[in-house]
């Protein structure tokens, strides 16, 4: 089992729609926990974080967080051709490491 | 967040040569961090640079291949060294800015061929 999982996808979405992107781990001991997005030919970047469970807004993006259930997720609200990108799930240990998920590829049709 | 950059942005370089690449911070950081992303891959850690302290590689990578320097918290390099075409790759530098350093921000890569 990998310790951070996502849908390679492609996840196809309609301009407007929501876009649901999904990441499980393996460590219960993990604290932290991010989504990158990461243009083709560009270097990822920070667009979210989380630490407890629940929600955390921002804008048009939504994390959710599930400890018990190991899951971690991220809602973009009315989806732009521009949120076209592969994003990364990230997932910080209890030993302090950061592991990466090997992302999920969105595209939105305009 | 931190402005990051690296040099060079790109290279291609024969086999059996060797290649460093600078990451420059516009702040000062104590951890920095090395990454190789392979074409449609994710990110994998190669080593972990703190200033004042030796870099701590991760399983697969060793010193004699990639050595790392941070002579300061705001400076890194990583040599691609003897280098193959398996090292074809974009390495990325980051910078970690929350207090146990996992909210990193990246520079924008190397994109490196070897031939």
């Amino acid at each position: 089992q990998k310790e951070v999982e996502q849908n390679s996808g492609p996840l196809s979405v309609p301009e407007g729609a929501i876009a649901s992107l999904n990441c499980t781990y393996s460590d219960r001991g993990s604290q932290s926990f991010f989504w990158y997005r990461q243009y083709s030919g560009k270097s990822p970047e920070l667009i979210m974080s989380i630490y407890s469970n629940g929600d955390k807004e921002d804008g048009r993006f939504t994390a959710q967080l599930n400890k018990a259930s190991q899951y971690v997720s991220l809602l973009i609200r009315d989806s732009q051709p521009s949120d076209s990108a592969t994003y990364l799930c990230a997932v910080t240990t209890g030993g302090f490491k950061t592991i990466f998920g090997a992302g999920t590829r969105l595209f939105v049709k305009a | 967040s931190a402005v990051i950059s690296q040099k060079p942005s790109r290279d291609i370089c024969q086999r059996g040569t060797s290649l460093t690449i600078q990451c420059q911070v516009d702040s000062q950081v104590t951890m920095m961090f090395w990454y190789r992303q392979q074409p449609g891959q994710s990110l994998t850690l190669i080593a972990t640079a703190n200033q004042g302290s030796e870099a701590t590689y991760e399983s697969g990578f060793v010193i004699d291949k990639f050595p790392i320097s941070r002579p300061n918290l705001t400076f890194s390099t990583l040599t691609v060294s003897n280098m193959s075409p398996e090292d074809s790759s974009i390495y990325l530098c980051s910078v970690g800015l929350s207090k146990r350093g996992e909210t990193q921000y990246f520079g924008p890569g190397t994109r490196l061929l070897v031939l």
